[in-house]
Formats: C-alpha cells, sequence, structure tokens
C-alpha cells in the first residue's frame, strides 16, 4: 500500500533551534496534513496544506506541500520545551472504494532547555 | 463540546478476557476510525466506519469487531485479548476522510 517516509525519525535540538522535518511518498497526495502527538496524548491537527506549493504557517510552524505532490516539509522556528512530542504526516488515498488517511512513522522531537 | 471522549483510560486484561473500548463524538461527523499506535510507530487503521450503520476493515482488523448503531458512538470490540493487542488505541472521527480529530487514548495491556 501507500506509505509515507518521514525524517529524521528523531531529533533533538536546544531551545531556541529551528527545526526541519519532511516527509515523502511514491505516489501523489492531493492534501497533506501534519498532526502532533503530545506524549500520552492523541495526534492534534497542526496543518493542512491543499495545493502543490502552497506554504502555510501556524505561529512558529510552517509547512509546506511539494510541487511534485510527493512530499511536504514542516520546519519550527525558535523552538521551546513544549515542542516536544511526535510530528506526523498524513495523507488521504482513496483504498477500497473510500477515501483513508495514510500516516507516516512519526518524527520524535526532544527539546533541551 | 467535548469532542471525541475515549474510556477507558488505562486497562489490564488478562489472555482470553475480552472488553469493548467507548468512543463517543459530539461533533455530528459521519467518519469515525479506530486507530492502534504500537511503541515507535505510526497509527495503523483497524475499522472505520462512514456512517451509522456502515462499518468497514481497515489495515489491521483481526481480533477486533466494531459496530456503529448511532452517529455518536463507535465501540470497538475485543472478543479474546492477546499480548499482540498491548497498543495505545485511538478514536478519531471527520467531516470528510482528510481532517481528522482524534480522542485522547484508551492505554491497553494484556498480560
Amino acid at each position: 500500500g501507500q506509505q509515507l517516509n518521514q525524517s529524521p525519525q528523531s531529533m533533538f535540538i536546544q531551545e531556541g533551534e529551528d527545526v526541519s522535518m519532511n516527509c515523502t511518498s511514491s505516489s501523489i497526495f492531493n492534501t497533506w496534513l501534519w498532526y502532533k502527538q503530545d506524549p500520552g496524548e492523541g495526534p492534534v491537527l497542526l496543518i493542512a496544506l491543499y495545493k502543490a506549493g502552497e506554504l502555510t504557517s501556524n505561529g512558529r510552524l510552517t509547512a509546506q506541500f511539494g510541487i511534485t505532490r510527493k512530499d511536504s516539509f514542516l520546519n519550527i522556528s525558535a523552538s521551546i520545551p513544549s515542542d516536544v512530542g511526535i510530528y506526523f504526516c498524513a495523507g488521504p488515498k482513496s483504498q477500497g472504494g473510500s477515501e483513508k488517511l495514510v500516516f507516516g512513522k512519526g518524527t520524535k522531537l526532544t527539546v533541551n532547555p | 463540546n467535548a469532542g471525541v471522549t475515549q474510556t477507558p483510560k488505562f486497562r489490564i486484561l488478562k489472555i482470553g478476557q475480552s472488553m469493548t473500548l467507548q468512543c463517543t463524538q459530539d461533533m455530528n461527523h459521519n467518519y469515525m476510525y479506530w486507530y492502534r499506535q504500537d511503541p515507535g510507530m505510526g497509527l495503523k487503521l483497524i475499522y472505520y466506519s462512514v456512517g451509522a450503520g456502515i462499518t468497514d476493515k481497515g489495515e489491521v482488523p483481526n481480533g477486533y469487531n466494531v459496530s456503529r448503531s448511532t452517529t455518536e458512538d463507535f465501540p470497538l470490540r475485543l472478543e479474546l485479548a492477546a499480548p499482540s493487542q498491548t497498543s495505545v488505541y485511538f478514536c478519531a472521527t471527520s467531516r470528510g476522510a482528510a481532517t481528522q480529530y482524534f480522542g485522547p487514548g484508551t492505554r491497553l495491556l494484556v498480560l
């Protein structure tokens, strides 16, 4: 089935640093979603991208929908301790006559104060 | 609005026991989903529903059953718990397939 490959798998950074992570696929997606999962919680939607080349910001977070529609990037500027968590990319795919979300395995972010 | 509510938060089961994980939403969404998340892994779809009375299998349905008698509720049933079902279970809802809203999860340990 379709897979989303996220990199890096984990990151250890100092507070204040910028962070960049990406998500790639061998197939085209028409929507890219970025979720964050805080420790012990369910994933929460951060940013949704609907158009190739689109660049969307949410506070210190910026995400881009790749021109090829096979990748997406998430950047976090000036990281703070509460940015700790797992970041998942996801995209909807038609499977078996209905549309379902495909998730990457996540990028685990650790921020050292 | 409570959004998506899951109960219980945590449960320990013995091998062979059964239980039902509850999921309730007050967002009036047609789509509901059950995922499991194993340590260090992403989310795997167990079952989903596109509306009351309609359910379908996801990627990993074996060992689970679901029902959808109302828009609000989508319980997940484990009939014969196995250690391989130790995981964190998330329920999610959406208006369409793309933007899903997740519950807080149920942590299940099967011993």
